[in-house]
């Protein structure tokens, strides 16, 4: 089955700077990447995903790329601020499956 | 607004009972998943459904079995909890209509702790 792997597992950044968090797979088929961000005591939520079509995508100050051939796609936070502090997880999902692998989550501190 | 709600935000419960906890969601979607959160483990499937009285073994199952007699309603059961089940429980539900898979809603999680 699928394993994705998150790196790293926490991140500390200062406000304004950027944080990245990286994820492989294991699976060619996998063909969508979701990202799903859970503040303390929070449920997790989907901030941002992409499908295997794509290599980059953009929402405001988050983006996500995509590297199909090396099996890893990535997380960007630009300009980060104090709400941005939370628990980033990553996920992947093989071709008409129906479930979700995660990665073990990054927990993101933005320093004032 | 998609709303996911679990029956218990916190739950105490001794080794051995038998534990069951509930979800329902208010947005008919077909599938409904529950999770358990560990730290540094991510979220790992427990068992899913895709339809009423439909169920698949996730990545971690022993110890765990479903039940959805309602398509709102996803129900947890741990036969005779142990202290390593000992854990946060998220549930999810998700549209999947025409072949196309929506987005993930979570509910708030349960935190169960077994003595």
């Amino acid at each position: 089955g699928e394993n994705v792997e998150q790196h790293p597992s926490t991140l500390s950044v200062q406000e304004g700077d950027s944080a990245v968090i990286k994820c492989t797979y294991s699976d060619s088929a996998s063909n969508y990447f979701p990202w799903y961000k859970q503040e303390l005591g929070k449920r997790p939520q989907l901030i941002i995903d992409i499908r295997s079509n794509v290599g980059e995508k953009k929402d405001q100050r988050i983006a996500v790329t995509l590297n199909k051939t090396a099996k890893h796609f990535s997380l960007h936070i630009t300009e980060t601020q104090p709400e941005d502090s939370a628990v980033y997880f990553c996920a992947a999902r093989i071709k008409g499956g129906n479930k979700l692998t995660f990665g073990g989550g990054t927990r993101v501190l933005v320093k004032p | 607004d998609v709303k996911v709600t679990q029956s218990s935000r916190y739950l105490v419960k001794r080794t051995g009972e038998k534990v069951f906890l509930e979800c329902v969601q208010d947005m008919d979607h077909e599938n409904m998943f529950w999770y358990r959160q560990d730290p540094g483990l991510g979220l790992r499937l427990i068992y899913f459904s895709y339809d009423v009285k439909m169920k698949e073994k996730g990545d971690i199952p022993e110890g765990y079995s479903v039940s959805r007699e309602k398509k709102e309603r996803f129900s947890l059961i741990l036969e005779s909890a142990s202290t390593n089940q000992t854990s946060m429980y998220l549930c999810a539900s998700r549209l999947q209509t025409g072949g196309v898979s929506y987005e993930q809603y979570f509910g708030p999680g349960t935190r169960l702790t077994v003595t």
